[in-house]
């Protein structure tokens, strides 16, 4: 069965103060592993996708890899307005469903 | 371009009442899914409809289930409700293409609470 865990579960940073998100996963045959960002509220904004190992998606302050057991989801020089959930999820195999992880809690202080 | 849009966006009901939740899926996708969120939890997986046909079920029991519409739009019904079935409901939307590698994208929810 597909997994996915994310560390750590919040995170507290100040403006401008670049840190790294963790989503570990298990899967058999991965299809994509993809990022959302999710405001109190609100449902699930989809960020990016990942497919295969070595891979880098970019934007605005924002950076994901993926490597065979994970993924990292880089802020760069954070701003007040990047506090939100961010939601790691994999599709795998002959599945249709994504499977989540529980997310991490950004909150980023001027 | 209108995004996945769904109806109501707050609920209130007792135990043992029924639910209809609605779901209009994002210009140019034909296929939908469902998702319970928990607060605190991440989105888990009900089921999936293409072709008006369900495609894949999650753990979930037979009280939950779908329908999905020639126009592709979809929803969502819940029987004989629990205290445990008060949750945000997120409908989300893809193209069958690629093999289901697409991201799929959320609507902002159903939030159903249960007295």
């Amino acid at each position: 069965e597909d997994q996915v865990t994310q560390s750590p579960e919040a995170l507290r940073l100040q403006e401008g103060e670049s840190s790294s998100l963790n989503c570990s996963y298990t899967v058999s045959g991965l299809r994509g592993l993809f990022w959302y960002r999710q405001d109190p509220g609100k449902g699930p904004e989809f960020l990016f996708t990942l497919y295969s190992a070595g891979e880098e998606k970019e934007k605005e302050r924002l950076k994901a890899t993926l490597t065979k057991k994970e993924s990292f989801l880089h802020i760069t020089a954070p701003k007040p307005e990047d506090s939100a959930t961010y939601l790691c999820a994999v599709g795998g195999g002959s599945n249709y469903k994504l499977t989540f992880g529980k997310g991490t809690l950004l909150t980023v202080n001027p | 371009d209108a995004g996945v849009t769904q109806s109501p966006t707050h609920l209130i009901k007792t135990r043992g009442q029924q639910v209809t939740l609605r779901c209009s899926p994002k210009s140019g996708h034909d296929t939908v899914s469902w998702y319970q969120q928990a607060l605190g939890q991440g989105p888990q997986f009900i089921f999936q409809y293409y072709e008006e046909e369900e495609r894949q079920r999650g753990n979930f029991p037979d009280r939950f289930s779908g329908h999905q519409f020639p126009n592709y739009s979809s929803e969502l019904n819940v029987n004989a409700l629990l205290l445990g079935d008060s949750a945000l409901y997120l409908c989300a939307s893809s193209p069958l293409r690629d093999r289901d590698n697409q991201p799929q994208h959320f609507g902002d929810g159903t939030r159903l609470s249960i007295l």
